[in-house]
Order: C-alpha cells, then structure tokens, then sequence
C-alpha cells in the first residue's frame, strides 16, 4: 500500500519559517513527480509546488515563488517543503501528493497523504 | 491560468438521487482533467482521471465526462457515503488548479 505522512506544521509567527516532510511507505519516490497542495480554512484546494522524480526540475505557485522551495532527499524517500517570510496567508493544510504525470509535472494527484496544519498568527 | 467554474458549490440531495456537478474551464485544456471527493477532515481522494477514466476501486455509479472546457461528474444513485465535497483539477498547463468545490449535503 502507497502511504504519505506529512509532518512538521505548527503555529509560526508572520516572517518565520518552518519546513515540511513528507515520508512515504510503499512507493519509491524517486520514480515520481511529487507535488505540494494546500487547502486554508473553507477555501478551495490550491497547488503550490511539484519537484520532478530527480529533483532537478521545480515548479511554484506566483504565491510561494521566493519564499517556498521544494526538494526531496531519494535516500530517504522523503520530500520537504521549507518555507520562509510566511504570511498569514500561508495558513493551510498543507498536502504532498504524488503526481502521475502526463507530462513536465502536470498531472493528478494519487494518493495524498493526511495533511498538517500550518498556522501563521502572532 | 486556467480559470475554473465549479457549480453548484451545494447541494441537497436524498439517498438514491442521481446528481450532476459541473466544472467549466477558461480554455481548452485537452480532457487533462480529475475529480476527487472529499469528507471533513480527511485528504482528497482520486474519483476520475483523462475527464472519464475510473481510478481503479472507485464504484461505477461516478461518471465523468465532457470535453474541451465543459465537463461533469454524475454519481447515479447516490449512497449515504458520497456526501461530501468534490473537486474538479485541470492538468493541461501550470499552475494546476482546481474548481471551487461542490459540497453535498443530505436533504
């Protein structure tokens, strides 16, 4: 069975950062575009990262470009999110999510894992 | 960016109604296009793939279809577990987005 467990989400204060993980069972990661979504509280899901199989190739939304940068490390077949400079409206489930991919990370999403909260508040 | 919309964002139905949402696209995006459902608190799941293709375990009562910027999903006899929120996603050109949502919710 493919599992994603995120991890790492927390209250953090405006212009902090925090970074995310994503562990995966199941699935070898290195195969595999992966990708970032968040959803904030009654709002509709939103894209907001992907990392290609090798982690040679990213893609952002213009809403994290400069502050978020993804990556993964194959070895432990995890993947990370780190995000700085957040705002307030950057508070979110965050989910990663594996992409199976038509083509230069465009795809949809199967499985997602449970998600993690974070929350950006002084 | 694709634009997307979703309609109706709620919906009241009984058990055993056959419901139909809509997701329509600000361009052509190719058939590039999923459905998920999701409950409260829980993660999205993977309805539909390629605008009518069933993610393998999914019931045969969900079908999708549609073309070029008009597409639906129909649940033919709805089951107490399909009320929930459901999602449309285009994967024709990033950023990949998604539709508002449809929540359905028991009359």
């Amino acid at each position: 069975e493919v599992k994603l467990s995120e991890s790492g989400g927390d209250l953090v204060q405006p212009g902090g950062s925090l970074r995310l993980s994503c562990a995966a069972t199941g699935i070898s990661l290195s195969v595999y575009d992966m990708a970032w979504v968040r959803q904030a509280p009654g709002k509709r899901l939103e894209w907001v990262s992907r990392v290609s199989g090798s982690g040679g190739s990213t893609d952002y939304a213009d809403s994290v470009k400069g502050r978020f940068t993804v990556s993964r490390d194959n070895s432990k077949n995890t993947l990370y999110l780190q995000m700085s400079s957040l705002k307030a409206e950057d508070t979110a489930v965050y989910y990663c999510a594996r992409v199976l991919t038509t083509f230069g990370g465009r795809g949809w999403f199967d499985p997602w894992g449970q998600g993690t909260l974070v929350a950006v508040s002084s | 960016v694709v634009w997307m919309t979703q309609s109706p964002s709620f919906l009241s139905a009984s058990p055993g109604d056959r419901v139909t949402i809509t997701c329509r696209m600000s361009q052509d995006i190719n058939n590039f296009l999923a459905w998920y459902q999701q409950k409260p608190g829980k993660a999205p799941e993977l309805l539909i793939y390629a605008a009518s293709t069933l993610q393998s375990g999914v019931p045969s009562r969900f079908t999708g279809s549609g073309s070029g910027t008009s597409f639906s999903l129909t649940i033919s006899y709805l089951q107490s577990e399909d009320f929930a929120t459901y999602y449309c996603q285009q994967y024709d050109s990033l950023p990949l987005t998604f539709g508002g949502g449809t929540t359905i919710e028991i009359k």
